[in-house]
């Protein structure tokens, strides 16, 4: 069964751009997660998709936005990119119900220069 | 104060040694508990879930779960250089507005020395 899988793995954006990540859910799972990993924050949770619906938010700006196509596909955008933004963004995966256990895909590397 | 405290390391252990990985967390709430492994530049791969209060083994790896200190500890046994990696902590509560949003610790390096 394929993991998640999230594109492109890599990028480089400048300043003040903006930048859209994809991410594809486990088959059969229906919540899309999507956190951010840094050095000096660790990973912070940005937002859930579930069943095409915003579940749950994190601390982040209205920058930081997402959505969740009707097959679970989600993708996250973020504009007016900041050098702060550099960061490893993950997507993860579960069926969708409490407790469920949540699988992580390789991330995608965002630099902002 | 961060609701889930972990100690980053680095901890640096021979091989064949065993490992013992800790979290503290702030938030009562907390009755799901986590252990992810993350090697570098790779995401977090889910090692061991456990619910509540109690012990789960699995292979080389036991979870410890204390709710009443609010503690909970990953031990690996035999220790290999192959387990040189980030332990990432994580939990998250029942409530259904959570949903599925996990809150991490820090991450502790460790590093196995051959």
């Amino acid at each position: 069964k394929a993991g998640v899988t999230q594109t492109p793995r890599y990028l480089i954006k400048t300043r003040g751009q903006q930048v859209t990540l994809s991410c594809s859910p486990i088959s059969g799972h229906r919540s899309v997660s999507w956190y951010q990993q840094t050095p000096g924050q660790g990973l912070q949770f940005l937002f859930e998709y579930f069943s095409e619906t915003q579940r749950n938010k994190g601390n982040f700006p209205g920058r930081f936005s997402g959505r969740q196509f009707s097959n679970s596909r989600s993708e996250m955008n973020v504009s007016t990119l900041e050098l702060g933004d550099s960061a490893l963004y993950l997507c993860a995966s579960s069926a969708g119900g409490v407790g469920n256990t949540i699988y992580f895909g390789e991330g995608s590397w965002l630099t902002v220069v | 104060q961060k609701e889930v405290e972990q100690d980053p390391g680095p901890l640096s252990v021979p091989e064949g040694a065993i490992v013992s990985l800790n979290c503290t967390y702030s938030n009562s709430a907390f009755q799901y508990f986590m252990w992810y492994r993350q090697y570098s530049r790779k995401g977090p791969e889910l090692l061991m879930y456990t619910y509540s209060s109690g012990n789960k083994e699995d292979g080389r790896f036991t979870a410890q779960v204390d709710k009443s200190s609010k503690y909970i500890s990953l031990f690996i046994r035999d220790s290999q250089p192959s387990d040189s990696a980030t332990y990432l902590c994580a939990m998250s509560h029942p409530n259904n507005n959570a949903g599925n949003m996990l809150t991490f610790g820090g991450g502790t390096r460790l590093m196995v020395k051959p």
